[in-house]
């Protein structure tokens, strides 16, 4: 079945840029998402169609796609941006639906 | 204000079913796709399936397909699903969510309904 894969842990200082990638082979045909989850929260869309923010979404927030992979770029990280982080995409058919296994940010 | 609000936590023992309902408010519920996915402690999303509320057609994962039953009642603007045969595995927290074409993503996520199986 058809995976994407993160890295499960991305530590970044407050004020850097932390970048969370997410690789599949089917990236290159279909658009990818990625969602914001807090502990005990329902996860929060932060990025849709690889690269644009929904209203609400702080600037800082940014997403790229190049070839397999897609990107999610936080500039200027602030402690209230630890969290989860869950790429989202559809199989080469896109008839199915999958996440990425997830990437903790932690904001040193 | 759009939402959706689920139904709430539940225990059932193994073999049990579990039926899990979505009320969506504040759109033309007909409109958006309603997806399940589910959550277990400490572990990442896994996506179950979807439903259209207008046509009633839906699809699941292959690894959910026969044992999950998506159905509608749009006359109250719900979303119901169930989940068969269950096992210790199943115990995770359910959230529907609905599928918003302008984005082509999940815009608006329930509060999420926990469900333990357990003897």
């Amino acid at each position: 079945s058809y995976e994407l894969t993160q890295p499960p842990s991305v530590s970044v200082s407050p004020g850097q840029t932390a970048r969370i990638t997410c690789s599949g082979d089917a990236l290159p045909k279909q658009y990818a998402n990625w969602y914001q989850q807090k502990p005990g929260q329902a996860p929060v869309l932060v990025i849709y169609k690889d690269s644009e923010r929904p209203s609400g979404i702080p600037e800082r927030f940014s997403g790229s796609s190049s070839g397999t992979t897609v990107s999610l770029t936080i500039s200027g990280v602030q402690a209230e941006d630890e969290a989860d982080y869950y790429c989202q995409s559809a199989d080469s058919s896109g008839l199915y639906v999958v996440f990425g296994g997830g990437a903790k940010l932690t904001v040193l | 204000q759009v939402q959706l609000v689920q139904s709430g936590a539940e225990v059932k023992k193994p073999g049990a079913s579990v039926k899990v309902s979505c009320k969506a408010s504040g759109y033309t519920f007909t409109s958006y796709e309603i997806n399940w996915v589910r959550q277990a402690a400490g572990q990442g999303l896994e996506w179950m399936g979807w439903m259209n509320p207008n046509s009633g057609y839906r699809g699941s994962a292959q690894k959910f397909q026969g044992r999950v039953t998506m159905t509608r009642d749009t006359s109250i603007g719900t979303v119901y699903m169930e989940v068969s045969s269950l096992r210790s595995e199943d115990t995770a927290i359910y959230y529907c969510v609905r599928e918003n074409p302008m984005v082509e993503a999940f815009d608006i996520w329930g509060q999420g309904t926990m469900v333990t199986v357990s003897s």
